[in-house]
């Protein structure tokens, strides 16, 4: 049974450009939810997708986007890139008759 | 608003000594608070999921409880591959977003 994948694991950008994350949620799941975390933090919520839409949005810019697909993939677009945007972006998945979220490996995001 | 707050934020014990990881949490009505493994470099691992103050459950060397403020991880007789940083996160009967705390840096030395 494969779990929640994510593209690309590693990732360096340069400040102003823009950033596309992937992830492939855990089979059986059709809610996806991104998370940010910094380096020695926990992970804070970004939003949540369910059936293609923006169900939740933390306390995150604008320049913070996403999308949900038919087959529940979801990306996670940031423009503007600024050198705090370092961070591991992590991917979680959830069904909607179970409260556990499971978590990807992560993209490690470098904004030079 | 919401708040979780893990103590110690490291610990270090020997291969064999137990001990309790505290999450302290404040949130307008639980709908689930959850305790999570994460390795270096690598997304968080679940292991397990409370709602009501009272419930255990365990796993191996791990033992969670909770409490109406708090949450406990116990570690019975650890051991080095136990090395790990543990988050704990609060879900809310109002929304969907996990709140996690920094989480608790825990070294096992052989």
């Amino acid at each position: 049974d494969a779990g929640v994948t994510q593209s690309p694991t590693h990732l360096i950008k340069t400040r102003g450009q823009q950033v596309t994350l992937r992830c492939s949620p855990k089979s059986g799941h059709d809610t996806v939810s991104w998370y940010q975390q910094a380096l020695g933090q926990g992970p804070q919520f970004i939003f949540q997708y369910y059936e293609e839409e923006e169900r939740q949005r933390g306390n995150f810019p604008d320049r913070f986007s996403g999308h949900q697909f038919p087959n529940y993939s979801s990306e996670l677009n940031v423009n503007a890139l600024l050198l705090g945007d370092s961070a591991l972006y992590l991917c979680a998945s959830s069904s909607t008759n179970q409260e556990t979220q499971y978590f990807g490996p992560g993209t490690r995001l470098l904004v030079l | 608003e919401d708040q979780v707050t893990q103590s110690p934020e490291a610990l270090r014990l020997q291969e064999g000594e137990s001990s309790s990881l505290n999450c302290s949490y404040t949130v307008s009505g639980l709908r689930g608070l959850f305790w999570y493994r994460q390795d270096p470099g690598k997304g968080p691992e679940f292991l397990f999921t409370l709602y009501s103050a009272g419930e255990e459950k365990e796993k191996e060397r791990l033992k969670a409880t909770l409490t109406k403020k708090e949450s406990f991880l116990h570690i019975t007789a650890p051991k080095p591959e136990d090395s790990a940083t543990y988050l704990c996160a609060v879900r809310a009967n109002s929304g969907y977003a996990l709140n996690f705390g920094k989480g608790t840096s825990l070294l096992v030395t052989p």
